[in-house]
């Protein structure tokens, strides 16, 4: 069946490294590809997504693009900060109709 | 701003309480689901909706059910709580059919002792 792989944490960095964070998938189909973040204390949302092969998703410095060949989803950003620090989630859609399929989730701690 | 609402962030509860959780959103989606987030496991689906009356289990159903008895409102029922419910339980929404985004609550994190 259809499931995502990411990276284990946690992650730790100082402010303005280089950050990424690996996910892979097998699916059938082509389905949409999430990244979603969750600050302490709070729900998940949505970072990026992507919803067909080769298109890059990027928000707030964050980037990942839909590597069909590879079946990869890797999240970067460039130059991290101290508010970056969370959990990140990459996720796949199902095109069966039921609930996106989630990675286990990696922690990022970044610090000055 | 859409939003999808839960109705406590902490819960405390004692052991063979039965529990209610609420979400309520006001997106008009069909799809409605509650998951449970424990360290080292991501998210787990307990059960969803995908209309009103209508739910599905999900991966760790048992111990859980659940009403949806207008379509904006998903509740989570723990029939007799025990210790190892105690987590972190988010509500998330979505348009029919799954391959769009969800959108999720705050997140309650219950306690049973």
């Amino acid at each position: 069946g259809n499931s995502v792989t990411q990276m284990e944490g946690p992650v730790t960095l100082s402010e303005e490294a280089f950050l990424t964070i690996n996910c892979t998938y097998t699916a059938t189909g082509y389905p949409s590809l999430f990244w979603y973040v969750q600050y302490p204390g709070e729900g998940l949302q949505l970072l990026l997504k992507a919803t067909k092969a080769d298109d890059k998703g990027s928000n707030k410095g964050f980037e990942a693009t839909y590597r069909k060949e590879t079946t990869s989803f890797h999240l970067e950003k460039g130059s991290v900060q101290v508010s970056d620090s969370a959990v990140y989630f990459c996720a796949l859609g199902n095109q069966a109709g039921t609930a996106l399929i989630f990675g286990k989730g990696t922690t990022l701690s970044v610090s000055s | 701003d859409v939003k999808v609402t839960q109705s406590s962030r902490y819960l405390v509860k004692r052991t063979g309480e039965k529990v209610f959780l609420e979400c309520v959103q006001d997106m008009d989606h069909e799809n409605m689901f509650w998951y449970r987030q424990d360290p080292g496991l991501g998210l787990r689906l307990i059960y969803f909706s995908y209309d009103v009356k209508m739910k599905e289990k999900g991966d760790i159903p048992e111990g859980y059910s659940v009403s949806r008895e207008k379509k904006e409102r998903f509740s989570l029922i723990l029939e007799s709580a025990s210790t190892n419910q105690t987590s972190m339980y988010l509500c998330a929404s979505t348009l029919a059919g799954a391959d769009t985004e969800a959108f999720f609550g705050q997140g309650t994190r219950l306690t049973v002792v």
